[in-house]
């Protein structure tokens, strides 16, 4: 069966610190990766999303990045984090060609940027 | 673009009660997918139902049932027989299927209590 690993769990970095959150997924090849923060109280926002390897589609301008190394590896860093860049974080998987199915989330990383 | 609203903020229903969230969505897309999402205090999203926008019937999974009103661009959620479970964060979503990327486009949420 496919499950997908997210880590860590909580961290707590200074302000202009770099950042680097894993995620990789098991049981399935070629899967669609998909980064999404969501703010205190607020919805999900979609930051990053990849169908393949090396290929990486932003949807908002900030001061992260993503990338692809592995088939099913995610990889989303910054620099220097900004105070703004904290939340909840999640990554997501979908099985390739499955565009209108369900998305199988990791459990999240909690980011607080002090 | 979409767009996702779900007008409740917050919402208590009593245990065995019957809860609806309410979920508009805006799109220009002809074929689109519509999600449910759960989020307890844990954090984790956990899938509920999915309507297509082609589906004859609304759908149903277990005490969830997705009322589809395709002219008003409305999927609400019903909850029967609530439990204390069922206390969590409420999302709906969808995806256009003409999107080749599958994004899938979140509202604000539902924050729902069940009380005793």
């Amino acid at each position: 069966s496919q499950t997908i690993h997210q880590w860590p769990a909580t961290l707590v970095q200074p302000v202009g610190s770099p950042l680097s959150l894993e995620c990789t997924v098991e049981g399935t090849s070629n899967p669609n990766l998909y980064w999404y923060r969501q703010a205190a109280g607020r919805g999900l926002q979609l930051l990053f999303y990849s169908v393949g390897i090396g290929q990486i589609s932003s949807e908002v301008p900030q001061n992260l990045s993503a990338s692809r190394p592995q088939d099913r590896q995610f990889i989303l860093s910054s620099k220097k984090l900004l105070l703004s860049d904290s939340g909840f974080y999640l990554c997501a998987w979908r099985g390739p060609g499955q565009l209108n199915e369900k998305l199988f989330f990791g459990s999240g990383t909690q980011l607080s940027v002090l | 673009a979409q767009k996702i609203t779900q007008t409740q903020p917050g919402m208590f229903v009593q245990e065995k009660e019957a809860v609806t969230l309410d979920c508009t969505y805006d799109t220009s897309d002809p074929s689109y997918g519509l999600f449910w999402y759960k989020q307890p205090s844990s954090g984790e999203m956990i899938f509920l139902i999915y309507q297509g926008s082609y589906d004859q019937q609304n759908a149903t999974e277990g005490r969830y049932s997705l009322n589809f009103q395709k002219a008003r661009k409305s999927a609400n959620l019903v909850i029967s027989a609530s439990q204390l479970g069922d206390s969590a964060m409420y999302f709906c979503a969808m995806t256009p299927t003409t999107d080749s990327w599958g994004k899938l486009q979140f509202g604000a949420g539902t924050q729902v209590v069940v009380t005793p």
